[in-house]
């Protein structure tokens, strides 16, 4: 059973679309996360949500826009897709945000904007 | 201005030895450390804690230090093996409320047999 679900795994779109990538956990962690991987491998925080409530929101454009519909899923919808959203997003999930403990992450998905 | 600086240059070693690999950060004061790997395709997965009030953290062949006055954290893999070879990426809580991760670079370890 994967832990840390993310679909699709490659998403390659033209400028200007809107797409959505899905996350889910069955790990039973009440916190979620969506982080941004640059080309140099900068791993970087956009959102959070603790039990379907946002709690980080980062200074990120508002083409981004996070849904959870409950503890378990966390999906990430792109507005007007733009040749500098390429780059790998991974979500990732915690049990009590601020605690310490580990992040499980997802394998990723590879978005590329042409 | 907060940053997290891990060495960009690649690490290279050989195989049995132990590969050192340094975490420093400022204007933090977390109240945790924690040491990710990534393998090329992969997300990170979470290897080891360490808390403010902790010196030394083990975990088999992993030891991680953290140095709270010299905003510094060390990770040691001894006995190491070609099978160890990946992205080696450090985190801080950058807000104890919320538990937001800030990640550093990451410095890549290549073992060689």
């Amino acid at each position: 059973d994967t832990a840390v679900s993310q679909t699709p795994k490659y998403l390659v779109t033209q400028m200007g679309n809107d797409k959505s990538i899905k996350c889910e956990q069955n790990l039973g962690h009440d916190t979620m996360y969506w982080y941004k991987q640059d080309s140099k491998k900068f791993l970087k925080i956009m959102f959070s949500y603790n039990n379907k409530e946002l709690i980080i929101n980062e200074t990120v454009p508002n083409r981004f826009s996070p849904k959870s519909p409950d503890k378990a899923h966390l999906n990430l919808h792109i507005n007007s897709l733009e040749l500098g959203d390429s780059a790998v997003y991974f979500c990732a999930s915690s049990q009590g945000g601020g605690q310490g403990n580990g992040y499980t992450f997802g394998s990723g998905t590879r978005l590329t904007v042409v | 201005s907060q940053k997290i600086e891990q060495n960009s240059e690649a690490l290279n070693i050989q195989e049995g030895k132990t590969a050192t690999l340094t975490c420093n950060y400022t204007n933090y004061s977390p109240a945790y450390l924690q040491w990710y790997r990534q393998d090329p395709g992969r997300g990170p997965v979470f290897l080891l804690l360490i808390r403010e009030n902790e010196k030394e953290k083990r975990k088999e062949r992993l030891k991680v230090t953290f140095d709270t006055t010299l905003k510094q954290s060390l990770f040691h893999i001894t006995a190491s093996q070609p099978a160890d070879s990946a992205t080696y990426l450090c985190a801080l809580d950058s807000s104890s409320n919320t538990g937001k991760l800030i990640f550093g670079q990451g410095t890549t370890l290549q073992v060689k047999p």
